[in-house]
């Protein structure tokens, strides 16, 4: 099992639409989890950071499930500016090492 | 510009070429990354310095990768006898001193160096 896992996608969805992604990952132990996006050839940016109790901003909501080491992403609304891969991140690897550690990504694809 | 700035943005080197680079983080960042990235994957790990101290190290950095941060601001990372497998986005990211050393802070990025071995 990856360490960080999420369906590479892509997801085409039409503008407007809402689409959500999902990310597992293998240790227990960590407790930071972010999402970032990055678009091509450029570097991750942070989209938002993920509480337990959930958050949201604007037309994103992140959710996190310990139990059984989930991390969703929703996006409400979809514009084209919104196509990118997003990248689920948590804080621990599978080895205990104390480091963000990416999960390959899930692109998007907004369509006119 | 205040954020985390990469030298140099791209790099060509034959095969079996030492190389060097560097990172500048932002100034009150004490903790600092580098990844490796390649085409249609998340950015891997390779390492984790604390102020001037290399506190993790990924598998994936073999004896041919070092780095360092001597005065805990900047830090480099060489690569010796450069190999094609090692082309690659090298990204260096910096997080503040918030949180503890089980609940790390989110990471800012450079915009990395692109190595490319011929």
């Amino acid at each position: 099992r990856k360490e960080v896992e999420q369906d590479p996608g892509p997801f085409n969805v039409p503008e407007g639409a809402t689409v959500a992604f999902n990310c597992t990952y293998s240790n227990s132990a960590s407790q930071s989890f972010f999402w970032y996006r990055q678009d091509c050839r450029k570097e991750p940016k942070l989209l938002m950071s993920v509480y337990s109790s959930g958050n949201e901003d604007g037309r994103f909501t992140a959710q996190l499930n310990r139990a059984s080491q989930y991390i969703s992403l929703l996006i409400r609304d979809s514009k084209l500016s919104d196509s990118a891969t997003y990248l689920c991140v948590v804080n621990i690897d599978e080895a205990g090492r104390r480091a963000l550690t990416f999960g390959s990504g899930t692109r998007l694809q907004v369509q006119p | 510009d205040t954020g985390v700035s990469q030298n140099p943005r791209h790099k060509i080197t034959k095969r079996g070429q030492n190389v060097t680079f560097r990172c500048d983080p932002i100034s009150e960042h004490n903790r600092l990354y580098w990844y490796r990235q390649t085409l249609g994957q998340g950015p891997e790990f390779l390492t984790y310095f604390q102020n001037e101290a290399q506190l993790e190290k990924s598998r994936l950095l073999s004896d041919r990768f070092s780095a360092e941060r001597p005065k805990g601001s900047f830090s480099t990372l060489e690569i010796q006898r450069t190999e094609q497998g090692d082309s690659a986005m090298y990204l260096c990211a910096s997080s503040s001193p918030r949180g503890s050393a089980n609940r790390l802070t989110e990471a800012f990025f450079g915009q990395g160096t692109r190595l490319t071995v011929v």
